[in-house]
């Protein structure tokens, strides 16, 4: 079954950087698109980024366009989220998501990870 | 990049139907059928319910259903069991990146 397991969460100052990590296993890597979404405390999902299953394409949120960048790894199964100069509204639980559609462009989440939480705070 | 918009609240007693809706524009909801549907329970992942505006995976419950008229999606639930008590999201393509709604907060009463 599909598995997608996130690491490299935790607390860092503002202004720093991290890069999470998202392990893929149950199903072909490179075949897919993955997104990276967010989830501020007490507050909704917000889409940050995703790129395409070879890699070709890499979409961002506003929000993030310039500090955050996507990619992947497939001879390792992993999906990275390089995250630079952090802010307090980063802050949010980071989940890795596999797209629905294969050898295709990536249009939405269909397979979740269950998160990494990344606190942005001095 | 604009959220799609959603009610903030929506009930309902169990064994009725609730409608939640999702609107947005021609340039997501309206011009692409890549809409889905995500469960989220407090603390937890979230689990996509329907994609492809009308569209269930593999286990969950047809008391689910999708639909789309114009710039507007909406989730169905019908016969409201205590268990659907949870934070409802619906999220579009939008032609290289992607949005998600606010979030709409479903009581069974």
């Amino acid at each position: 079954q599909v598995q997608l397991v996130e690491s490299g969460g935790g607390v860092v100052q503002p202004g720093r950087s991290l890069r999470l990590s998202c392990a893929a296993s149950g199903f072909t890597f490179s075949s897919y698109g993955m997104h990276w979404v967010r989830q501020a405390p007490g507050k909704g999902l917000e889409w940050v980024a995703v790129i395409w299953y070879d890699g070709s394409n890499e979409y961002y949120a506003d929000s993030v366009k310039g500090r955050f960048t996507i990619s992947r790894d497939s001879s390792k199964n992993t999906l990275y989220l390089q995250m630079n100069s952090l802010r307090a509204e980063d802050t949010a639980v980071y989940y890795c998501a596999r797209d629905r559609h294969y050898l295709s462009g990536s249009y939405y989440p269909y397979y979740w990870g269950q998160g990494t939480l990344v606190t942005v705070s001095s | 990049q604009s959220a799609l918009t959603q009610p903030h609240s929506v009930s309902g007693s169990p064994g009725q139907s609730v409608t939640i809706s999702c609107t947005g524009t021609s340039s997501d909801v309206g011009g692409y059928n890549y809409v889905s549907w995500y469960q989220q329970y407090p603390g937890k992942a979230p689990k996509l319910m329907i994609f492809d505006v009308t569209k269930r995976p593999s286990g969950v419950p047809d008391r689910f259903s999708g639909s789309k008229s114009g710039n507007t999606a909406s989730l169905t639930i019908s016969g409201l069991q205590a268990e659907d008590e949870a934070d409802y999201y619906c999220c579009s393509y939008a032609g290289s990146y992607t949005l998600f709604g606010g979030g709409t907060q479903l009581t069974v009463l």
